[in-house]
């Protein structure tokens, strides 16, 4: 159990486009989805924590015009990279988790989507 | 953003060794401290977690040595075998204070050869 889908697993799209990546999970209900990015050879950095049918927090240094999130259920958490440049080419993953789990503090993480913008 | 720093940043361990990552953290309110396994091109997935009551957790291959007077924890990885190549990531949260946020560390690339 405990399984979280990402779709798509790769895109690549044109500069100034926008893209929209999705995060399920798909036999648990999850309070709170993760979106993290991850850049070749190196640590996943936290992007924003997104809650049921409140505004997701975004950390330091993240643009929120620009990575729009969206968690209109238990199961479905969207990521939007709006107007999308080189430079936000990356690996985007995202986690679930949170106390409806039933699993406390665990975070399940997704396959990640491999984003590649030209 | 409190660190967790780790080490080696590459270890290359030959079948059936022993593979031995280390991890130190800062924030004394971390309580729960878990280690991903990932592979390339895929998203990390949990091995095993410890609770700083404990001082060791074994699961399988697999052993958590927690040192809570330190602030260190590191992953023993026993009879070492080539698909246990991956990136390996610790990582620490504070649930005592309604966290469910990770801090990573840094990585270490993991090479088991023959």
């Amino acid at each position: 159990g405990a399984v979280v889908s990402q779709h798509p697993s790769w895109v690549i799209c044109k500069s100034g486009t926008s893209v929209k990546i999705e995060c399920r999970s798909l036999d648990f209900q999850a309070t709170t989805m993760f979106w993290y990015r991850q850049f070749p050879k190196q640590s996943l950095m936290l992007m924003a924590t997104s809650n049921e049918g409140s505004k997701a927090t975004y950390e330091q240094g993240v643009e929120k015009d620009k990575f729009l999130i969206n968690h209109a259920s238990l199961t479905l958490s969207t990521l939007t990279v709006t107007s999308a440049h080189p430079e936000d080419s990356s690996f985007y993953i995202c986690s679930a988790g949170g106390r409806a789990s039933g699993r406390g503090n665990e975070q399940f993480f997704g396959p990640g989507t491999r984003l590649t913008v030209l | 953003q409190q660190q967790v720093k780790q080490s080696p940043q590459s270890l290359i361990v030959q079948k059936g060794g022993i593979s031995i990552i280390n991890c130190a953290y800062e924030n004394t309110a971390f309580d729960y401290f878990p280690w991903y396994q990932q592979f390339p091109g895929k998203g990390p997935a949990l091995l095993i977690a410890i609770r700083p009551d404990v001082s060791e957790k074994k699961e399988g291959r697999f052993t958590i040595s927690f040192n809570k007077s330190a602030k260190q924890f590191s992953l023993h990885i026993m009879d070492s075998q080539p698909g246990d190549s991956a990136t390996y990531f610790c990582a620490a949260d504070r649930v005592a204070g309604g966290g469910n946020k990770l801090t990573f560390g840094t990585g270490t690339q993991l090479k088991v050869e023959l």
